[in-house]
């Protein structure tokens, strides 16, 4: 079955640190450029950040530049988001969601077409 | 960053009508807008891809519109089970935008 199971989530203390899991299976994992979009229950969806099929040029949103990092690890079709210095507004159900790969003349075309979505883990800051 | 403004932001409609969405973005682009349906307690489902694609397997009453900074959504013969938030999402610029959603309910 094509699917992303996420792991990791909980309750942390402001200042804190969790290391979010993703496991990938179904797939190729490393022909797609994987990302997390978090939601804050009853809201709306906000990307917080990407990776590529190599792990190279990660890309994060400003609200969580320097305390977030993706990374992703093809061997064991794994991605994580290490997460420091959590804050109350980080509190949100946290999902990994794969980006869609097109084919052309059988080269790839990596786009940002969230085609896959994993069920979500809560994040939940909180002293 | 570009806002992506949807509207309305919640609707109420009969089984059989049609419905549509509409999202504007604040600059333009081009045709990079996707659309993604939200079921309560579940996570999103891409619908329409690139403003006017239809998702494989997506069913054919939805469809999707537009280009530069506005894109419509619509379902015709609107179905129970379409009850949801839809978003729209840009990926023109970084970073990934999405529109604040429009929930749909049954009238």
């Amino acid at each position: 079955e094509v699917q992303l199971v996420e792991s990791g989530g909980g309750l942390i203390q402001p200042g804190g640190s969790l290391r979010l899991s993703c496991a990938a299976s179904g797939f190729t994992f490393s022909n797609y450029w994987l990302n997390w979009v978090r939601q804050v229950p009853g809201e709306g969806l906000v990307w917080v950040a990407r990776i590529n099929t190599d792990g190279s040029g990660p890309i994060y949103a400003d609200s969580v530049k320097g305390r977030f990092t993706i990374s992703r690890d093809n061997a064991k079709n794994t991605v994580s988001l290490q997460m420091n210095s959590l804050r109350a507004e980080d509190t949100a159900l946290y999902y990994c969601v794969r980006g869609a790969t097109y084919y052309y003349d059988d080269y790839p075309s990596y786009r940002d077409v969230f085609d896959l979505w994993g069920q979500g883990t809560l994040v939940t800051v909180s002293s | 960053d570009i806002q992506m403004t949807q509207s309305p932001s919640s609707l109420s409609a009969s089984v059989g009508d049609r419905v549509i969405i509409t999202c504007q973005a604040s600059q333009g682009i081009d045709i990079y807008l996707n659309w993604y349906q939200q079921k309560p307690g579940k996570a999103p489902k891409l619908l329409i891809y690139d403003a006017s694609n239809l998702q494989t397997g997506v069913p054919s009453r939805f469809s999707g519109r537009g280009s530069g900074t506005d894109f419509t959504f619509s379902i015709t013969n609107l179905q129970p089970e379409d009850i949801a938030t839809y978003y729209c999402q840009q990926y023109d610029t970084l970073p990934l935008t999405f529109g604040g959603g429009t929930k749909v309910e049954i009238k």
